[in-house]
């Protein structure tokens, strides 16, 4: 699986849209950008994925470049419970020989304060 | 909003001592796996199961490690003989085809 930098923090007001980026130079064609976030003393919680279109859901959108070599998270309106880290990780799709592991980084602490 | 859930959600036990972590996959999924995480470091995978067998396992996943799913509702992970090293949080999760991964709230083992 390809890997990925993120930053190692980010603060964001509560209200505002929370942009949290991540650098995947060497993704690969079959591969997928996934977005996981972890809250203190919880399990990993799934937020969103894609290919190479843009995603949107309840929670949050994600923005790939056209290159796919970078991806953005975007929460539009932040909250105090948003507070977590946030874990972007790239791997094969979960088709053919792939039973899906998740390599997980150190991930971007996000802090959305009053 | 179904949930993958993890039982107990604190083990403690002393070092040599078996222990079973317990864990109940979404309903209808059919791939499972168990990761870890030491106190102030990263999610680490540890082992994937799959129509009954394991299909991929990691480094840490040695011979003191296995996982059953003795029904069709539980999947488990059991430690022969803990170490002090084992001290974690271990997160179970399950998807289905296609899906994404989704995980429990965890089980910390401490080992005295």
């Amino acid at each position: 699986d390809a890997k990925t930098t993120q930053p190692t923090s980010m603060d964001c007001a509560e209200g505002r849209a929370a942009n949290l980026p991540c650098n995947h130079s060497t993704i690969s064609g079959n591969e997928y950008v996934y977005w996981y976030r972890q809250i203190h003393s919880q399990g990993p919680q799934y937020i969103i994925h894609g290919l190479k279109n843009n995603e949107t859901n309840e929670m949050a959108s994600l923005i790939i470049t056209e290159d796919r070599k970078s991806s953005t998270l975007i929460l539009p309106h932040a909250t105090l419970r948003d507070t977590a880290v946030y874990y972007c990780i790239v791997r094969v799709s979960t088709g053919g020989t792939s039973y899906g592991k998740l390599t997980f980084g150190q991930g971007t602490i996000l802090t959305v304060h009053p | 909003e179904p949930e993958v859930t993890q039982t107990p959600s604190h083990q403690v036990t002393q070092m040599g001592q078996e222990v079973i972590l317990r864990c109940v996959p979404i309903s209808n999924h059919l791939y499972f796996y168990w990761y870890r995480q030491i106190l102030g470091q990263k999610v680490e995978f540890l082992v994937s199961f799959y129509n009954n067998e394991i299909s991929e396992k990691s480094e840490i996943f040695d011979d003191q490690f296995s996982v059953e799913r003795p029904d069709g509702s539980n999947f488990t992970l059991k430690i022969r003989s803990t170490k002090l090293e084992d001290s974690a949080m271990y997160f179970c999760a399950s998807r289905g085809l296609n899906q994404p991964q989704h995980f429990g709230d965890g089980t910390r083992l401490s080992i005295l």
